[in-house]
C-alpha cells in the first residue's frame, strides 16, 4: 500500500492551538481524511478534503493540504482537554482504497 | 446518517477457541467492507477487503485460514478469530464502504487468555 506518515505524539497547552500534520506518497489521491479514534472508541470522521482543494475549515478544524508536496494538516482551535485523542491522516487513491497514518496522539494539558 | 454496528465491543476467549465478530451497515448497502487490526503503536493495519458475495481478498502477510471472512449479504461481513492464540489480541475494526463514503465499526476488543 501507500505511506502515510505522522508523528506520534503531540502535546498542548488547553487553549492553544493543535496543527497535526501528515505526509503520503501517493500522487493519485482523491480524498484525504482526518479521523479521531478516542480512549476504546472506533474512529470518527472528523472532515475531509477533496484533493484539488488546498484548505478547508469546518469551525475549530481547519485542513491544509499542500498536493505539491504531498502534505496534510490539521488545525484545531483552542484546543480543549476533550480534544486529547488519537488522530489518524487517511488518504483514498484513485482504485478507491484507503490507507491510514499511523495516528497521532494528542495530549491536552490543562 | 450512515451507521454501523459492531460486535461484540469486547471479548475475552481462551487460546485455540474462535471467536466471530460482526459488522453490521445499519441503514445503507454496504458493497465492499474492510477489517483493521490496531498494533500496539496504534497504526492500523488493513487485513482483508470483502466484497458481498464474493472471497475476501487478504493482504500480504494476513493469515486467510485463520482469519475467516464472510460477506454474505450487503449488509453483514464477519470476521472469525480461528483457533485464537494470545498474539491475536488486538483492537479489530470494520470499515464500509457506502455511496457516501466509509463508516467505521466502535471495534471490538480481543484479549486471548
Amino acid at each position: 500500500g501507500e505511506d502515510v506518515e505522522q508523528s506520534l505524539f503531540l502535546s498542548v497547552r488547553e487553549g492553544d492551538s493543535s496543527v497535526i500534520n501528515c505526509t503520503y506518497t501517493d500522487s493519485s489521491s482523491t480524498y484525504l481524511y482526518w479521523y479521531k479514534q478516542e480512549p476504546g472508541a472506533g474512529l470518527q470522521l472528523l472532515t475531509y478534503i477533496f484533493s484539488n482543494m488546498d484548505m478547508k475549515q469546518d469551525q475549530r478544524l481547519t485542513v491544509l493540504l499542500n498536493k505539491k508536496d504531498k502534505h496534510l494538516s490539521l488545525r484545531i482551535a483552542d484546543t480543549q482537554t476533550g480534544d486529547s485523542a488519537i488522530y489518524f491522516c487517511a488518504e483514498r487513491d484513485g482504485a478507491n482504497n484507503l490507507f491510514f497514518g499511523t495516528g497521532t496522539r494528542l495530549t491536552v494539558i490543562p | 446518517g450512515a451507521v454501523v454496528s459492531q460486535h461484540p465491543s469486547r471479548v475475552i476467549c481462551k487460546s485455540g477457541t474462535s471467536v466471530k465478530i460482526e459488522c453490521r451497515s445499519l441503514d445503507f448497502q454496504a458493497t465492499t467492507m474492510f477489517w483493521y487490526r490496531q498494533f500496539p503503536k496504534q497504526s492500523l493495519m488493513l487485513m482483508a477487503t470483502s466484497n458481498e458475495g464474493s472471497k475476501a481478498t487478504y493482504e500480504q502477510g494476513v493469515e486467510k485460514d485463520k482469519f475467516l471472512i464472510n460477506h454474505a449479504s450487503l449488509t453483514l461481513s464477519t470476521l472469525t478469530v480461528t483457533s485464537a492464540h494470545p498474539e491475536d489480541s488486538s483492537f479489530y475494526i470494520c470499515s464500509a464502504r457506502g455511496l457516501y463514503g466509509y463508516t467505521f465499526g466502535s471495534g471490538t476488543r480481543l484479549t486471548v487468555v
